[in-house]
């Protein structure tokens, strides 16, 4: 079946360091799905990636598809404490139904 | 409009009991989904379905069984409860389609002892 792995399982930074979270799959994805998940709370839908070699911005966060569509990464510029949470990649294969996740990033950010 | 709701949101069971888990979405969603999540494992599929009257497996299916009577319903059953099921049970529905988010409901906790 499909694997999603992510990395680091946990990342601790300084506010205002920056912080990269890794997205590998062992088969080609579809499209790839970004969600945040703060303490206590559901993941909530950040973003998709749909294209090879995609790459999308939201202020601080900027989003990377692979070329060979088995990658991702998520890199958040000059993190604040607003940015705690654990941050999910979710990916499909060509048949959209199901969805899978990797296994998440907890980041700390301390002030 | 009120997403996906999941009830209970908490719940303590003995070990060997049974109990349903309720997903409700009032979106029109086709795909509706029941993931668990442990420390450290993020969130694991465990059963799915496309649309009313349809289930599927996911990745840990065993020892829980599901039901899609209604299209906005999606119920999570535990026939007998073991300990290695104590954990967060999420609920997701979206969109049949290419590419289309999932939206989660709060969650609920498991305990059982």
């Amino acid at each position: 079946g499909q694997q999603v792995m992510q990395i680091p399982q946990y990342q601790h930074v300084q506010e205002g360091e920056d912080f990269t979270t890794y997205c590998n799959s062992s088969t080609t994805l579809s499209n790839i799905q970004w969600y945040k998940q703060r303490p206590g709370g559901h993941p909530v839908f950040l973003i998709q990636l749909v294209k090879s070699g995609e790459v999308k911005k939201q202020k601080r966060l900027t989003f990377q598809f692979g070329e060979a569509k088995k990658n991702s990464s998520l890199h958040i510029t000059a993190t604040q404490t607003t940015d705690v949470g654990t941050y999910f990649c979710a990916g499909t294969q060509y048949n959209f139904n199901k969805f899978y996740f990797g296994s998440g990033t907890k980041l700390n950010v301390k002030p | 409009n009120a997403g996906v709701t999941q009830t209970p949101k908490f719940r303590v069971l003995k070990t060997g009991q049974s109990m349903t888990l309720l997903c409700a979405q009032d979106m029109n969603h086709e795909y509706m989904y029941w993931y668990r999540q442990d420390p450290g494992m993020g969130l694991r599929l465990i059963h799915y379905s496309v649309g009313e009257g349809t289930t599927a497996k996911g990745e840990v299916p065993d020892g829980y069984n599901v039901s899609r009577l209604k299209k906005q319903n999606f119920l999570l059953g535990l026939e007998s409860a073991a300990p290695s099921q104590t954990s967060v049970y999420f609920c997701a529905s979206r969109n049949s389609g290419a590419y289309t988010e999932a939206f989660f409901g709060q969650g609920t906790r498991l305990t059982v002892v």
